[in-house]
């Protein structure tokens, strides 16, 4: 069974700029989270999709975060424009379903912001 | 106070010796209980779930529950230098989000 897939694996941007990632989940899990790493911290729920509506976006910074998840399925995370603080890394993570399901992480995207 | 602690690191082991990471956490409604390894610059890996209180076992590793002090444990039995990672405590408070700690590091001595 295929994992999650992501992509980039890396990106290097100037502040200002904007970015997009991909995510793919594993066939068959209808909820899919996207996270955000910082060196040193655990990972922190940006927003989580049951199908393709969004479920939680309360961490989610709105004035320059976006995400979809069109048709259920592939998700894209956008940053416009990108600060010095979103370097990190972003994890794609999905599950069966909500609750007791285990999520199961992507290899994530390093974004760098110069 | 965080909703998900877990013990400060580094925690450095001897090859062959146990390997014991505690977690607790602040939501009693918690329900769901997991323990991810995270080797450097690679994914967090689902190693343990656990969601009824007392031990669960896989392998080498044990997962400790103990709902009432709201604390989850996991043990790493004959640790290998090969266990040398970051391991993360994830608690779910409510039916759907997941805490994760900030994380322990593990260094096994050879």
């Amino acid at each position: 069974e295929a994992g999650v897939a992501q992509s980039p694996r890396y990106k290097i941007i100037e502040k200002r700029q904007s970015v997009a990632f991909w995510c793919n989940p594993i066939s068959g899990h209808a909820t899919l989270y996207w996270y955000q790493q910082i060196l040193g911290q655990g990972p922190k729920l940006l927003i989580q999709f049951q199908n393709n509506g969004v479920v939680d976006d309360s961490q989610l910074p709105k004035d320059r975060f976006s995400a979809e998840r069109l048709k259920g399925v592939d998700s894209t995370l956008k940053i416009q424009p990108a600060k010095l603080e979103d370097s990190a890394v972003y994890l794609c993570a999905s599950s069966l379903g909500q609750g007791f399901y285990e999520q199961y992480f992507g290899p994530g995207t390093r974004l760098t912001v110069t | 106070q965080k909703e998900v602690e877990q013990n400060s690191g580094p925690l450095s082991v001897p090859e062959g010796a146990i390997a014991s990471l505690n977690c607790t956490y602040s939501d009693r409604g918690s329900q769901s209980f997991f323990w991810y390894r995270q080797y450097s610059g690679k994914s967090p890996e689902l190693i343990m779930s656990i969601y009824s209180n007392g031990d669960k076992e896989d392998g080498r590793f044990t997962a400790q529950l103990n709902k009432a002090s709201q604390y989850v444990s996991l043990l790493i039995r004959d640790s290998q230098p090969s266990d040398s990672a970051t391991y993360l405590c994830a608690v779910s408070p409510n039916d759907y989000k997941l805490s994760f700690g900030a994380g322990t590091t593990v260094t096994v001595r050879a």
